[in-house]
């Protein structure tokens, strides 16, 4: 149990492109879903924490207007680049947590990443 | 606030040697303590976790962690390691009480023949 996907797995681009990553939680409901953002060797740095049917809350330096969440249903979260440039260029990584009471609703469990090269 | 640290940024054993991750925490509530793994190329994957109940905590692959808040510590230990446990591993931490979950640098664990 708690398995999350994630689709892509990899991604090339055009500069200035936009491009959609979906984030799925296969086998529980997901009330909030976050969006990482990992660089080589280095841990994992929180973009966005997102809450099904609300907006998202952005960590301080990202850009909202460029990194768009929506979390529309309890199994899905997208986050979308838009008009991507070389420095979007990274492995990103969703994770979901089950809703508040559940059995594991403390636990995040983590997609396996996209990985993102804008030419 | 609540923060991470993990001793070593990487961590290399012979395969049947101990293997030791030190992971220091500070929060001002009662934590929840997790420690994650991840292969190259690959998202997290879930060892344990330490949520107020028993102190040691057992996981999958024959991890084990224990919850000693006297030293506000979270040390990963696995008797004897095996080649395929080469990884990075994270350690987390959240409140007890919000979403807020924040990860250590990381330990890139080696496994020599």
């Amino acid at each position: 149990g708690a398995v999350v996907s994630q689709h892509p797995s990899r991604v090339i681009c055009k500069s200035g492109t936009s491009v959609k990553i979906e984030c799925r939680s296969l086998d529980f409901q997901a009330t909030t879903m976050f969006w990482y953002r990992q660089f080589p060797k280095q841990s994992l740095m929180l973009m966005a924490t997102s809450n099904e049917g609300s907006k998202a809350t952005y960590e301080q330096g990202v850009e909202k207007d460029k990194f768009l969440i929506n979390h529309a249903s309890l199994t899905l979260s997208t986050l979308t680049v838009t008009s991507a440039h070389p420095e979007d260029s990274s492995f990103y990584i969703c994770s979901a947590r089950e809703r508040a009471g559940g059995l594991r609703w403390e636990t995040q469990y983590f997609g396996p990443g996209t990985r993102l090269l804008v030419l | 606030a609540q923060s991470v640290t993990q001793l070593g940024s990487h961590v290399s054993v012979s395969e049947g040697a101990l293997v030791l991750l030190r992971c220091n925490y500070s929060s001002s509530v009662p934590p929840y303590l997790f420690w994650y793994v991840q292969y190259p190329n690959q998202g997290l994957q879930l060892l344990l976790k330490y949520t107020s109940a028993a102190t040691l905590v057992k996981g999958i692959n024959g991890f084990e962690a224990e919850f000693k808040k006297s030293e506000t510590s979270f040390h990963l230990t696995k008797p004897s390691a095996h080649m395929s446990d080469a990884a990075e591993y994270f350690c987390a931490v959240t409140p007890y009480n919000n979403n807020d979950m924040r990860f250590g640098a990381g330990t890139r664990l080696t496994v020599k023949p």
